[in-house]
């Protein structure tokens, strides 16, 4: 299995922050990495695909980039509403693996 | 615009088998290029792939779970399945049905789970 390992785990920050959150694999999946947004009760919605196509939808200040190992997902000006969990998920092989998750909380 | 829909039985004994279904409406299983897959997250944690069907009712399955796992496809209900054999208090989760998109526009191809249904929560208890 291709592990996916997201860092931080959990992140405060504030609205208007500039937020980045990395995951790493542990071989190389080119960039096929995808990103998703996670709120309580609720399910992932798709962000980011191929390491750095936006999802029709979704506001420009998220932003992908990384390829091989090492992706990153940035917020440009968090909003109210960015406070939620993220995941990345790697699609190189045909089982599927997500990160752990990233939580990001309100300072 | 897809919507995916799960149900089923929010409660099922020990080693009973665990059965969802998933609708989906505003598009057809059958058009092809999207696989239709079962994703699975236990309480306050992340998610798990559980396996995928595509239309022709070719399957792939996530090894851990391979040996109880059964997803199949009913294209004139435009709803796929999942089956989960001999359960135990570590199935409890939240299943969610999602659809696999392709995207090839730039030379390879790309997948990604672009539409998601609300996820069901199913408990094993007795």
């Amino acid at each position: 299995d291709i592990q996916m390992t997201q860092s931080p785990s959990s992140l405060s920050a504030s609205v208007g922050d500039r937020v980045t959150i990395t995951c790493r694999a542990s071989q190389s999946i080119s960039s096929y990495l995808n990103w998703y947004q996670q709120k309580p009760g609720k399910a992932p919605k798709l962000l980011i695909y191929a390491a750095s196509s936006l999802q029709s939808g979704v506001p420009s200040r998220f932003s992908g980039s990384g390829s091989g190992t090492d992706f990153t997902l940035t917020i440009s000006s968090l909003q109210p509403e960015d406070f939620a969990t993220y995941y990345c998920q790697q699609s190189y092989s045909t089982l599927h693996t997500f990160g752990q998750g990233t939580k990001l909380e309100i300072k | 615009q897809v919507q995916l829909q799960e149900s089923g039985p929010g409660l099922v004994k020990p080693s009973q088998t665990l059965s969802l279904t998933c609708t989906v409406s505003g598009g057809s299983i059958s058009s092809g290029g999207y696989y239709w897959s079962w994703i699975r997250q236990h309480p306050g944690k992340g998610l798990e792939w559980i396996g995928y069907i595509y239309y022709s009712g070719s399957t792939y399955y996530n090894p851990s779970l391979k040996s109880r796992v059964t997803i199949s496809v009913d294209t004139s209900k435009n709803q796929f399945s999942l089956k989960l054999s001999s359960v135990t208090a570590a199935d409890t989760a939240v299943y969610y049905c999602a659809r696999d998109s392709q995207d090839c526009s730039g030379g390879s191809c790309y997948s990604s789970f672009d539409y998601w249904g609300q996820g069901t929560l199913v408990t094993v208890s007795s």
